[in-house]
């Protein structure tokens, strides 16, 4: 079974505050692909990151950041120095099968305040 | 941008009536799914096509819903009848299997059944 488990509910902080957001992982399999999704207060769902069992490198993209550890099933995200407009719910997700059938966790919600 | 397109936007319907969302999935993709997103359950996925054959809708009512692709350029989800629980976003989806950079979702159909 798979599961993706977000145990914030909620981060509010202020603006040009770092926050990271936490996903762990259970899966079985050892060939899986973990994604993160932003969903802002519009309501679409907008694709951030994509990465694979067998790359761990850990990646920046201008002021997010992502940190893959297999030992500890994490998939964290960083955002760095905070705006007003990352202020959305940001979703972890797996797949483990080649159809790419998404396991969302629950979501966390971010605020951030001017 | 090529955009997956959801109709309607927003519908509002009487308990028992029937309702049809549809979904134009981005042109050449070959795999579309449909998720619902509520309070309580989060996203969970209802059901996904690969080349427009059905692959997995066991996440769907069986007694209510259903899933079709009549064309590579639509995608719809009836419910019928509908009841107040099924009170929802409902997103469309679509990618390619063999590129999971990440699918790119709909806006969503917003639907309140009263």
């Amino acid at each position: 079974a798979q599961k993706v488990t977000q145990a914030q509910t909620e981060i509010s902080v202020v603006e040009k505050e770092d926050v990271t957001l936490d996903c762990v992982y259970e899966t079985r399999d050892t060939t899986y692909y973990l994604f993160w999704y932003k969903q802002p207060p519009s309501g679409e769902l907008v694709f951030l990151i994509r990465r694979n069992s067998f790359d761990e490198q850990n990646e920046i993209s201008g002021r997010y950041s992502w940190n893959f550890q297999k030992s500890t099933s994490s998939f964290n995200f960083t955002i760095t120095a905070s705006q007003v407009v990352d202020s959305a719910v940001y979703f972890c997700a797996l797949t483990t099968d080649s159809w790419g059938k998404l396991q969302f966790g629950a979501g966390t919600q971010v605020v951030v305040t001017p | 941008d090529a955009r997956v397109t959801q109709t309607p936007r927003h519908k509002v319907t009487e308990m028992g009536q029937e309702v049809t969302m549809r979904c134009q999935p981005i042109l050449g993709h070959n795999t579309v799914f449909w998720y619902r997103q509520t309070m309580m359950q989060g996203l969970e996925l209802l059901a996904y096509f690969r080349n427009r054959a059905p692959l997995d809708d066991s996440g769907m009512p069986k007694d209510r819903f259903s899933a079709e692709m009549p064309d590579a350029t639509l995608a719809t989800l009836k419910i019928q009848p509908s009841e107040p629980r099924d009170s929802a976003v409902y997103f469309c989806a679509s990618g390619l299997v063999q590129n999971i950079y990440g699918y790119t979702f709909g806006s969503g159909t917003r639907l309140t059944v009263v």
